[in-house]
């Protein structure tokens, strides 16, 4: 089955620097990589997605990259803020039309924003 | 839009005890639910995927008898944790994929803190 390694396990950054987290995924069919932000005891939130058929999408301050060949995908945050403090989870899934598609996730990254 | 809710937010009870949990897609039809596990400060662990209509499909290493999936209608799917012990003391929580296309996102319910006494 797929197997997500996502690193660091642990980021702090000073408000306002950039944040860097790094995935890879063992399954070259997957073809699906959410992102996730969780704050404690809440629930996991979507901040952005990527597809297969695309290397890199931007929203806002938060980009994705995707490099199929090397099988990894990296979350990019820019002018970090307070508030992004929390836990990111990567994931990767096999999606088809009505089929099945859990997401096997990463370990976490938590992302300390100094101020 | 995509809201995904979740009950009970939080259950303690005593082992032996079995506990149903719910999850209902507010606002949208979830054909496709998934059901994940969360030990404190761990990642999301793939239980099961819920199908409406159909059985469970459950991932490897999770007892089918001991987690029972129900997805009865299109908003509506529930885990039951029978003879719960407290080994089966986690955060549950589920989440509903919207729509059917390829990577369509899940969205998730805001999880159920199971404490086995």
């Amino acid at each position: 089955g797929e197997n997500v390694e996502q690193h660091p396990s642990t980021l702090s950054v000073q408000e306002g620097d950039s944040a860097v987290i790094k995935c890879t995924y063992s399954d070259s069919a997957s073809n699906y990589f959410p992102w996730y932000k969780q704050e404690l005891g809440k629930r996991p939130q979507l901040i952005i997605d990527i597809r297969s058929n695309v290397g890199e999408k931007k929203d806002q301050r938060i980009a994705v990259t995707l490099n199929k060949t090397a099988k990894h995908f990296s979350l990019h945050i820019t002018e970090t803020q307070p508030e992004d403090s929390a836990v990111y989870f990567c994931a990767a899934s096999i999606t088809s039309g009505g089929g099945a598609d859990g997401l096997t996730f990463g370990k976490g990254t938590h992302l300390i924003i100094q101020p | 839009g995509a809201v995904v809710s979740q009950h009970p937010s939080w259950v303690i009870c005593k082992s032996g005890t079995s506990v149903k949990i719910e999850c209902r897609s507010l606002d949208f039809q979830a054909t496709t639910m998934f059901w994940y596990r969360q030990f404190p400060k761990q990642s999301l662990m793939l239980m099961a995927t819920s199908n409406e209509g159909s059985k469970a499909t459950y991932e490897q290493g999770v007892e089918k008898d001991k987690f029972l999936i129900n997805h009865a209608s299109l908003t509506l799917s529930t885990l039951t944790v029978t003879s719960a012990h407290p080994e089966d003391s986690s955060f549950y929580i589920c989440s509903a994929r919207l729509g059917q296309g390829l990577g369509q996102p899940q969205h998730f319910g805001d999880g159920t803190r199971l404490s086995i006494l």
